[in-house]
């Protein structure tokens, strides 16, 4: 059985604190691995998709980083704003032409004004 | 440019009564659709993943039915509610082929009462 586990499970930071967050996943048979930020009652928004071991992407002040070898990827939120309070999801490529995505529980972050 | 409906948002529905769920995606052809839920408590599971019309798969055994009547629709059914399919119910697209991204709804909350 795949498992796609996240930690921290909570997470709260004041404004501008920085921060992170640790996905584990299986090293075998690695495809990609997606990042998603979901509020609650809307659709999980795409962050990043990572597929390179030694990735690493951002997007304004979120970051991302891959190692395929150990199984893992780290998010980084640098001057958390309250905005980005959010449940922060990875989720792991089951390969093949069905691109079955396997989830980890997720990272609930709350950023204190 | 793609979109991706579902309906409807909320429902509310009895222990035994039918349960069907609407997903259509606009603007791309053959797309992969899946079917996710998110329990209470749970993180996001697949429930079911369709690469064509007619072809279904479902990854846990559960209550509930999938079906693709046309290319670009996808409905989750159940002919008898239980109390444990309350939950977040999300429709996704890939693009057939290349791409691991996946694109999510926006999401049908279902309590079962």
């Amino acid at each position: 059985i795949l498992n796609v586990e996240q930690s921290p499970q909570s997470l709260h930071v004041q404004e501008g604190d920085s921060t992170n967050f640790t996905c584990s996943f299986p090293s075998s048979n690695f495809y990609a691995l997606h990042w998603y930020r979901w509020e609650t009652a809307k659709s999980p928004e795409a962050l990043f998709v990572m597929t390179l071991n030694g990735d690493e992407k951002k997007k304004g002040r979120i970051s991302a980083t891959l190692n395929t070898k150990e199984g893992y990827s780290y998010l980084y939120i640098k001057g958390s704003q309250p905005e980005d309070s959010a449940t922060y999801l990875c989720a792991f490529i089951v390969g093949g032409a069905t691109n079955k995505l396997i989830f980890g529980t997720g990272t609930l972050l709350a950023v204190q004004p | 440019s793609q979109t991706i409906h579902q309906w409807p948002a909320t429902l509310v529905q009895p222990v035994g009564s039918p349960l069907s769920l609407e997903c259509t995606v606009e603007g791309t052809s053959n797309p992969n659709l899946y079917w996710y839920r998110q329990a209470a408590g749970r993180g996001l599971q697949l429930l079911f993943y369709s690469v064509g019309i007619g072809q279904i798969s479902s990854e846990v055994p559960q209550n509930l039915s999938a079906s693709r009547p046309q290319d670009r629709q996808f409905i989750l059914s159940s002919k008898k509610l239980l109390l444990s399919d309350s939950g977040f119910y999300l429709c996704a697209w890939t693009p057939t082929g290349s791409s691991y991204e996946q694109y999510f709804g926006p999401g049908t909350r279902l309590t079962v009462t």
